[in-house]
């Protein structure tokens, strides 16, 4: 069975820009969850999404946006771009019911100049 | 709110040595908790759960008892490998539903370097 792919790798972005990340998860897996990991914060939660709805938020601005679409693939989409969105924004999917058991894809590495 | 606190690292061992990384957490309620591990240029893999109190986790030769007492849920092994070297991470979920969906509270991670 494939893992959870995020696609692109790496980014590099300029301030002000708008960035969207994509994530396809673990086929059957209808729960997809977002983190920022960073070397100060650590990994932080950003959203979750089941069977297209955002069931959880953490607590970031509204710039940090996400969506989830019928066949569960994921997008996240930070708009006006800082220099501290820099970071590994990482994916992860689970199965219904089992929400601590999560699958992580292998991030993507943005960088904003 | 919920929290994960770890042991401060890096932790730097001889191969075969005995591994110990603490982890305590607050949490309301009753939290699943779990150790992830990250190795190098990979994404983060589960290692062990425990689902509630007096659970015993265990995987690839680490271990790890849900301590409701003492809050606690350290990670061991018996005697560890040059392979483990890796950043290991301590987490709960809460199993309230609602503000729990999909969240997961990580520790600031433990870095283990294991030297033959």
């Amino acid at each position: 069975k494939a893992g959870v792919t995020q696609t692109p790798r790496y980014l590099i972005k300029t301030r002000g820009q708008q960035v969207t990340l994509s994530c396809s998860p673990i086929s059957g897996h209808r729960s997809v969850s977002w983190y920022q990991q960073t070397p100060g914060q650590g990994l932080q939660f950003l959203f979750e999404y089941f069977s297209e709805t955002q069931r959880n938020k953490g607590n970031f601005p509204g710039r940090f946006s996400g969506r989830q679409f019928s066949n569960s693939r994921s997008e996240m989409n930070v708009s006006t771009l800082e220099l501290g969105d820099s970071a590994l924004y990482l994916c992860a999917s689970s199965l219904a019911g089992m929400p601590g058991e999560q699958y992580f894809g292998p991030g993507t590495r943005l960088t904003v100049t | 709110g919920n929290s994960v606190t770890q042991m401060e690292g890096p932790v730097t061992l001889s191969e075969e040595a005995f591994l110990t990384i603490n982890c305590t957490y607050t949490a309301t309620g009753y939290p699943s908790l779990f150790w992830y591990v990250q190795y190098p240029g990979e994404g983060l893999q589960l290692l062990l759960k425990a689902t509630k109190a007096d659970d015993k986790g265990s995987n690839k030769g680490f271990e790890a008892t849900y301590r409701k007492e003492t809050t606690s849920f350290h990670l061991e092994k018996g005697s560890v490998q040059v392979s483990d070297s890796a950043v290991y991470f301590c987490a709960l979920i809460a199993n309230a539903g609602g503000t729990s969906y999909g969240k997961l509270t990580f520790g600031q991670g433990t870095i283990l370097t294991v030297h033959p």
